[in-house]
């Protein structure tokens, strides 16, 4: 069964600094990975996803994950944190094979941005 | 475009009342899903549906049913609501099972 482990329920950095959230995936197929962002109440939208090609993805809002499969990593990462970033982030994992559970979402982590 | 769209997106019920969330989405989806998220737990799937006349139960199907009453159209029902079903509430598309989904606003629901 597949499984998503997000260390760190809250992460706060100072605006201009590094964001880095963490996810580590289980899966018993080669997998397909997702970062989805949650604004206060508002639904889940998409922010990247790898699916075999890259390793390094780029997404929107200059977000970018690079998938280690030594490490079953999908780190999530921006160079300088803006004070829109603040959100809720959700890692997630799909595997390819057909399955009636498709995407199954991490705990999620709760983004502070500081002035 | 409107997306996924669903309704109401607040509820209060009583313990014991019965209600349904609807959910219709433009896309042209195959796929459809209802999700709760509770905090500290992520999103949990409640059941799923690969396309009209299919659904499959997911990891939370309990006090729930559901309807895929056309390709666009994926209900949820709660017969006999349960304080422990408070939660915020999900319904999401996709193209097909290894796509990413897109997402409702989520309908905000209490039972007292």
């Amino acid at each position: 069964a597949q499984s998503v482990t997000q260390l760190g329920s809250h992460v706060s950095v100072s605006e201009g600094a590094l964001v880095l959230l963490r996810c580590n995936y289980s899966s018993s197929v080669p997998p397909y990975l997702f970062w989805y962002v949650q604004y206060p109440n508002q639904g889940l939208q998409l922010l990247l996803k790898y699916t075999s090609a890259a390793t390094l993805v780029k997404g929107i809002n200059g977000f970018e994950a690079e998938f280690k499969k030594s490490e079953t990593s999908f780190h999530l990462t921006k160079p300088s944190a803006h004070m829109s970033d603040a959100a809720e982030y959700f890692c997630a994992v799909s595997d390819r094979a057909g399955s009636a559970r498709q995407l199954t979402f991490g705990s999620g982590t709760q983004l502070t941005v500081l002035p | 475009n409107a997306g996924v769209t669903q309704t109401p997106k607040f509820q209060v019920l009583k313990t014991g009342q019965s209600m349904t969330l609807q959910c219709a989405q433009d896309m042209n989806h195959n796929s459809m899903y209802w999700y709760r998220q509770d905090p500290g737990m992520g999103l949990r799937l409640i059941y799923y549906s690969a396309s009209e006349g299919t659904t499959d139960k997911g990891e939370v199907p309990n006090g729930y049913n559901v309807s895929r009453l056309n390709k666009r159209e994926f209900s949820l029902r709660l017969e006999s609501a349960a304080p422990s079903q408070t939660s915020v509430y999900f319904c999401a598309s996709s193209a097909d099972r290894v796509t990413e989904a897109f997402f409702g606003q989520g309908t905000r629901l209490t039972v007292v």
